[in-house]
């Protein structure tokens, strides 16, 4: 069984860097599949922040690229979000994710661009 | 790159069907068949239930369906059960190869 759980610190300060990690069990995240993180603010709608493969091919959203990167540790099977000089905008719920594989029956197998297995999520406040 | 358009609320009685709409653009909704539909509960990560359109993953119900006209997709919900109560998203692949999500949409079982 396949498992994402998401870590990182609970509280950041205005202007840091958040930094979190997804941990990936059940699954080589450098066997395939592309990987992705998400967010959502308290109350609000969900927003996508980046897609990846392991081995690079990253897209980002156009409003949070110049701030975030991700990385990749195939050694440890997990995957890092860093988010530079945070405000009380980027307080959120963070989901790491992965892209749902589609295989038909009569051709070869694809990457989906829809996320069907999520992480619990991981709260992050950026309060001073 | 505007979030796509979902209606704030949708109610139906049990056994009923809804429909809730997510309307973007012509390049987004209107120009690729990846549109997703995801379901969401109070205090949880969200369920994938349609992709590219209409397709159901792995383990879906079919209660769910989806179905696309231009520049606006739909998801219908047949059968409606009170485990139904839940907030509602659509997301669309775009032009500048991004993902998209909607506003979201509470949809209350009556």
């Amino acid at each position: 069984q396949v498992r994402l759980q998401e870590s990182g610190p609970g509280l950041v300060r205005p202007s840091e860097t958040l930094s979190l990690t997804c941990a990936v069990s059940g699954y080589s995240i450098s066997s395939g599949y592309y990987w992705g993180w998400l967010r959502q603010a308290p109350g609000k709608g969900l927003e996508w922040i980046a897609s990846f493969y392991h081995s690079g091919s990253n897209t980002y959203n156009p409003s949070l690229r110049s701030r975030v990167s991700i990385s990749v540790d195939t050694a440890t099977n997990q995957f890092s979000l860093s988010l530079t000089s945070v405000t009380a905008a980027d307080s959120a719920v963070y989901y790491c994710a992965r892209r749902y594989r589609h295989c038909p029956a009569t051709s070869s197998c694809y990457i989906t661009d829809a996320f069907d297995l999520w992480g619990q999520g991981t709260k992050v406040l950026v309060s001073s | 790159q505007s979030a796509l358009t979902q209606p704030a609320s949708v109610s139906g009685s049990p056994g009923q069907s809804i429909t809730i709409s997510c309307t973007g653009t012509s390049s987004d909704i209107g120009m690729y068949d990846y549109v997703s539909w995801y379901q969401q509960h109070p205090g949880k990560a969200p369920q994938l239930l349609i992709y590219d359109v209409a397709k159901w993953p792995s383990g879906a119900s079919n209660r769910f369906s989806g179905s696309k006209s231009g520049n606006t997709a739909s998801l219908t919900i047949s059968g409606l059960l009170a485990e139904d109560e839940a907030d509602y998203y659509c997301c669309s692949y775009t032009v500048d190869s991004t993902l998209i999500f909607g506003g979201g949409t509470k949809v209350t079982v009556l």
